[in-house]
């Protein structure tokens, strides 16, 4: 059981590449999310999918599009990276009738 | 205001003592609360939830609810030098959303 797995782990852009984030669980959870990290900041929404063919719009949702596309895996997706987005990104999953989520190992995005 | 809020830190407290950790959230509605471990360079892991009143307490861990003060906290008792990271608090409130506060760093000095 690998849990939630996350690519990549490191990447850096130039300011209006593109890139996708690549997550995926292997616990059979209904909904998965994507946050970001920034210092002092604790964990922000970006998007989460309620289950399989829903996405929804988190906190902080602008410069992002995310794709479900099964139940394991979750795609965000940065159509112009800006250097604002430069964060560490992390995906979580949770089962329907638990609270607890799970979260993957990150990946630390830099966009130059 | 933000919804959650904690102390950043640093919180620095001798090997073997109690450290007490603080959040307060700001919707009287939220019904649902956690705290998670989170080692520098490594995502959050879960080690407590309260949903009531009162105290909960797993190992050397005891988590406080007050719901009328708005107020939930994390006790370590016995704390170690591998409890050193930093704790986020979060709170399931509207659109049932996980909301987390900043974090506060500890540091247990040997």
């Amino acid at each position: 059981n690998a849990g939630v797995t996350q690519t990549p782990k490191f990447q850096v852009l130039k300011t209006g590449q593109s890139m996708t984030l690549q997550c995926a669980q292997d616990m059979n959870h209904n909904s998965m999310y994507w946050y970001r990290q920034d210092p002092g900041m604790g964990l922000r929404l970006i998007y989460y999918s309620a289950s399989e063919g829903t996405t929804d719009k988190g906190e902080v949702p602008n410069g992002y599009n995310v794709s479900r596309l099964n139940k394991r895996e979750f795609s965000l997706r940065l159509e112009s990276a800006a250097p604002s987005q430069t964060s560490v990104y992390f995906c979580a999953s949770k089962a329907s009738s638990y609270n607890e989520q799970f979260f993957g190992p990150g990946t630390r995005l830099t966009v130059l | 205001q933000k919804e959650v809020e904690q102390n950043s830190g640093p919180l620095s407290v001798p090997e073997g003592a109690i450290a007490s950790l603080n959040c307060t959230y700001s919707d009287r509605g939220s019904q649902s609360f956690f705290w998670y471990r989170q080692y520098s360079g490594k995502s959050p892991e879960l080690i407590m939830f309260i949903y009531s009143n009162g105290d909960k307490e797993d190992g050397r861990f005891t988590a406080q609810l007050n719901k009328a003060s708005q107020y939930v906290s994390l006790l370590i008792r016995d704390s170690q030098p591998s409890d050193s990271a930093t704790y986020l608090c979060a709170v399931i409130s509207a659109g049932n959303m996980l909301t987390f506060g900043g974090g506060t760093r500890l540091m247990v000095k040997p």
